[in-house]
């Protein structure tokens, strides 16, 4: 199967500051999701982004399929952004798969006030 | 907006005792998913169901696991013998199937304990 690497692991920053995240797979995918995990554990969706970029107000997500790899941008960050941020790709190896999300360790944001 | 649901939130089982966990999915999505994050880790796929049996699963799906999809909307995950490395968060996923890969939507969770 993919493999999914996130960096940075950890990102500390004050309000009001920009980040970027990145999400490297190992092959090509079919699927490629964002999701952020809340304090009380729900997998919230952020983006489903197989290629291309989309934004939805402050966050925006880039798919560059051909270099395997997806970036998840945050503007003006704000403290309830904190959080845990998952990226999960997927990839019909040989047309043996069906779905199946392979995520990446998450990438742990803390926004401070 | 029609979302995923999950019962009950919260399980809290001894060991070697059997759990159901419960998802109700999209109404109109046909593929079906439970995946678990122990406390700390990443989340891990576990299961797909598609067509009322499973199309791929996960070394972690052994024979203590088995779902169902027991009527019209409700797909379960049960565990048949709980060990303490159950302890996890359960997720339900549901996507459409259009012949290509689709969004899954994912459940808010059960967060079994098993003591």
């Amino acid at each position: 199967g993919i493999q999914v690497e996130q960096s940075p692991p950890d990102l500390i920053l004050q309000e009001g500051a920009n980040s970027t995240l990145r999400c490297n797979f190992s092959d090509s995918v079919n699927n490629l999701q964002w999701f952020h995990q809340n304090p009380w554990g729900q997998l919230i969706n952020l983006f489903y982004i197989p290629s291309g970029t989309k934004q939805n107000g402050r966050l925006s997500a880039t798919t560059v399929a051909t270099e395997r790899y997806s970036l998840l941008y945050i503007s003006s960050s704000q403290t309830t952004d904190s959080g845990v941020y998952f990226c999960a790709g997927g990839a019909n190896a040989g047309g043996t798969s069906y779905g199946k999300l392979t995520f990446g360790q998450g990438t742990i944001l803390t926004v401070h006030p | 907006e029609p979302e995923v649901t999950q019962t009950p939130s919260h399980q809290v089982t001894q060991m070697g005792q059997e759990v159901i966990l419960r998802c109700v999915p999209i109404s109109n999505h046909l593929y079906f998913y439970w995946y678990r994050q122990i406390l700390g880790q990443k989340v891990e796929f576990l299961v797909s169901f598609y067509n009322n049996e499973i199309s791929e699963k996960s070394e972690i799906f052994d024979d203590q696991f088995s779902v169902e999809r027991p009527d019209g909307s409700n797909f379960t995950l049960k565990i048949r013998s709980t060990k303490l490395e159950d302890s996890a968060m359960y997720f339900c996923a549901s996507s459409e199937w259009t012949g290509g890969w689709n969004e899954q939507f994912f459940g808010p969770g059960t967060r079994l304990t098993v003591l």
